[in-house]
């Protein structure tokens, strides 16, 4: 169960858009449509932001989105807001043992 | 109010065991699957068990087969973990997490606020 690869650190001024990537293998992200993200905040514990690659959950603004291509998937979040910096991570399910893995989650700093 | 409360975290010495509970509240809880999901300290989430929801499908993570045993009791809305032969590597904030499906989707829609655990002697 090896961890999904994101980028250590993204960053984007007020208003612009960001993408976080998550790449894993056809064992995970693109075998299956079970890929989702977490937001964290320092001290708080995770949120679901989007689920089923690009489900949103009831409450989750419109300004965040996610997709997928192979086995990358993707969380864009446009029109950047100071509350939006904060971790975030994705998971999938994984035929591996079989289960769920994590990435190694991304720290999204709004400049 | 839809709640998940975690317990049972503490100090342990390498070796010994500790039994973490999960009381669930404000949702049909023998609907959906469970999880727990640790992180260490300053580092990122890694999922370390589910159970469907009638206990019938079971996971864990590579790093604690055959040492963590997960369970539920429906009847009381609980979620456990049984962690035996703790290492130091187990040191970490553990949360319980509700999947959005029954038998685990693996979508985590709600978490309670964690159990510390710390491995040392």
């Amino acid at each position: 169960q090896s961890a999904l690869t994101q980028p250590a650190s993204v960053s984007g001024s007020p208003g612009q858009s960001i993408t976080i990537s998550c790449t894993g293998t056809s064992s995970d992200v693109g075998g299956y449509n079970y890929v989702s993200w977490y937001q964290q905040h320092p001290g708080k514990a995770p949120k679901l932001m989007i689920y089923e690659v690009s489900n949103r959950p009831s409450g989750v603004p419109d300004r965040f989105s996610g997709s997928k291509s192979g086995n990358t998937a993707s969380l864009t979040i446009s029109g950047l807001q100071a509350e939006d910096e904060a971790d975030y991570y994705c998971s999938s399910y994984t035929s591996s043992s079989p289960g769920v893995v994590f990435g190694g989650g991304t720290k999204l700093t709004v400049l | 109010e839809v709640q998940l409360v975690e317990s049972g975290g503490g100090l342990v010495q390498p070796g010994r065991s500790l039994r973490l509970s999960c009381a669930a509240s404000g949702f049909t809880f023998d609907d959906y699957a469970m999880h727990w999901v640790r992180q260490a300290p300053g580092k990122g989430l890694e999922w370390v068990s589910g159970i469907s929801w009638n206990s019938g499908s079971i996971g864990y993570a590579d790093s604690v087969k055959g040492r963590f045993t997960i369970s539920r009791d429906n009847a009381k809305n609980s979620l456990y973990l049984q962690m035996n032969s703790l290492r130091a590597e187990d040191t970490a904030l553990y949360y319980c997490a509700k999947d959005k499906y029954s038998s685990g989707g693996s979508a985590f829609d709600i978490w309670g606020q964690g159990t510390m655990v710390t491995v040392s002697s």
